[in-house]
């Protein structure tokens, strides 16, 4: 079946510009992260859903960031006034329970540059 | 604080020989620990679970211990093979964190030279 899909691939913005990267979770995965990756570093969590619970947005890292989640599936965060640091890659993965240890699905991500 | 760090230096291993990649982790007290493999410009995939109560899990040629006294978990691949350079990532569930958390390690780029 399908992976995890996320668009765009590739994303190139200006400072200040506003952006939205989409997330398509494995059909019936109620689980769904973002994760921010800069270059060298781990994998950043950025929030959380499950199911229709209120997401945990405890590692959102400023409030130009925010995320949401229709009907349970398509996932698209949103990252307001974009700085220069904002450049990553944005991976979306999702889960099929919610058991934190059953396997997360990466989505190939979205690299983000911001000149 | 709270860490996880793997092998900041890239791995070179000769083919056939047996790659080890160490995952430590201070203050905390993980149900579990998983290992990824990361290709270029790839999400990662999930490779292998071990739990805080088991010492060692195997599947295929890889192989992964877990000491929770050393807090340390050491990740093999036997028989190595030039399509198992990639970047490997270590991912830890802390028990009592919040009911999403997993910590990832920032990983180990593994090159094995024909």
């Amino acid at each position: 079946g399908a992976g995890v899909s996320q668009s765009p691939s590739n994303k190139v913005t200006e400072k200040g510009k506003d952006v939205e990267l989409r997330c398509d979770p494995i059909s019936g995965h109620t689980a769904l992260y973002w994760y921010r990756q800069s270059l060298g570093q781990g994998l950043e969590f950025l929030i959380y859903f499950q199911g229709n619970s209120a997401p945990d947005k405890s590692g959102l890292p400023s409030d130009r960031f925010s995320a949401e989640r229709t009907g349970g599936s398509v996932s698209t965060l949103t990252i307001q006034r974009t700085q220069q640091e904002d450049s990553a890659v944005y991976l979306c993965a999702s889960r099929s329970g919610n058991t934190r240890s059953d396997t997360q699905y990466f989505g190939p991500g979205t690299r983000l540059t911001v000149l | 604080s709270q860490k996880i760090e793997q092998n900041s230096e890239a791995l070179n291993i000769q083919e056939g020989k047996t790659a080890t990649l160490t995952c430590n982790y201070t203050n905390y007290s993980p149900a579990y620990l998983q290992w990824y493999r990361q290709d270029p410009g790839r999400g990662p995939v999930f490779l292998l679970l071990i739990r805080e109560n088991e010492k060692e899990k195997r599947k295929e040629r890889l192989k992964v211990t877990f000491d929770t006294t050393l807090k340390q978990s050491l990740f093999h691949i036997t028989a190595s093979q030039p399509a198992d350079s990639a970047t490997y990532l270590c991912a830890l569930d802390a028990l009592y964190s919040s009911a999403s958390k997993i910590i990832f390690g920032s990983g180990t780029r593994l090159s094995i030279r024909p």
